[in-house]
């Protein structure tokens, strides 16, 4: 199995709601990543986790808050979020972080609405 | 500090005919070079990399890349583009030499091809 998964899909909320966004692979990748992409921007990283531990945090706000629960699994806490937050949210995992010659698989994305 | 050029926003070409996409890079020491492309509202697809050794990389869908140290350049080509090829594609670089770092992606580059 090569595939990164990701749900929803598609997540319409209002700023005042809860959601998280769900990742998940089974290929044995002990690194994770968040990115957030804008139409046509390339991705712009917002975490990693490395066996299951936060490695990098790109100064994200704290409405969005990652979580690890175990080395197939990691989603994203959204609360409190705003308009501009709007986005397709990227997931990806690669064997590990610290062989930078590995290349990264990527999920379809989950395309966030804030209204 | 590691950064990705891709000078063109929009490489347009004719279906049959060969394509480039540019890409060049700056990293202190050496580096591992990737190009990924994205389907409309999909996730980025791995379609290459450079990791040491020759030159001249294949990859998917009859893609291939050149590195040339010299002209710090990895520049993405196809011998006879089709209508399918046309998406976002991006170049991404990271230093050999700095493990668990992030991958620094280029701004992007829209393949247009016309039947």
């Amino acid at each position: 199995d090569t595939e990164v998964t990701q749900t929803p899909k598609h997540l319409v909320m209002g700023m005042t709601n809860k959601k998280s966004l769900k990742c998940e692979q089974h290929m044995g990748h002990r690194a994770m990543y968040w990115y957030k992409q804008k139409a046509k921007k390339p991705p712009e990283l917002m975490f990693v986790y490395s066996y299951e531990k936060l490695s990098i945090n790109e100064s994200v706000p704290s409405r969005f808050s990652p979580e690890c629960p175990n080395s197939s699994l990691l989603n994203l806490h959204l609360h409190a979020l705003q308009p501009e937050d709007s986005a397709l949210y990227l997931c990806a995992s690669s064997p590990t972080l610290a062989q930078n010659y590995n290349e990264q698989f990527f999920g379809p994305g989950t395309r966030l609405t804030v209204l | 500090a590691q950064s990705v050029a891709q000078p063109e926003d929009q490489v347009n070409v004719a279906e049959g005919n060969p394509l480039t996409v540019k890409c060049t890079y700056s990293v202190s020491g050496n580096p591992y070079l990737f190009w990924y492309v994205q389907y409309p509202n999909r996730g980025l697809q791995f379609l290459l990399k450079y990791i040491t050794g020759d030159n001249l990389v294949k990859g998917s869908y009859g893609f291939e890349a050149e590195f040339n140290k010299s002209q710090t350049s990895f520049h993405l080509k196809k011998p006879s583009a089709l209508v399918s090829d046309s998406a976002l594609y991006f170049c991404a670089v990271r230093d050999m030499g700095q493990a668990g770092t992030a991958l620094i992606f280029g701004k992007g580059t829209t393949l247009s091809v016309s039947s």
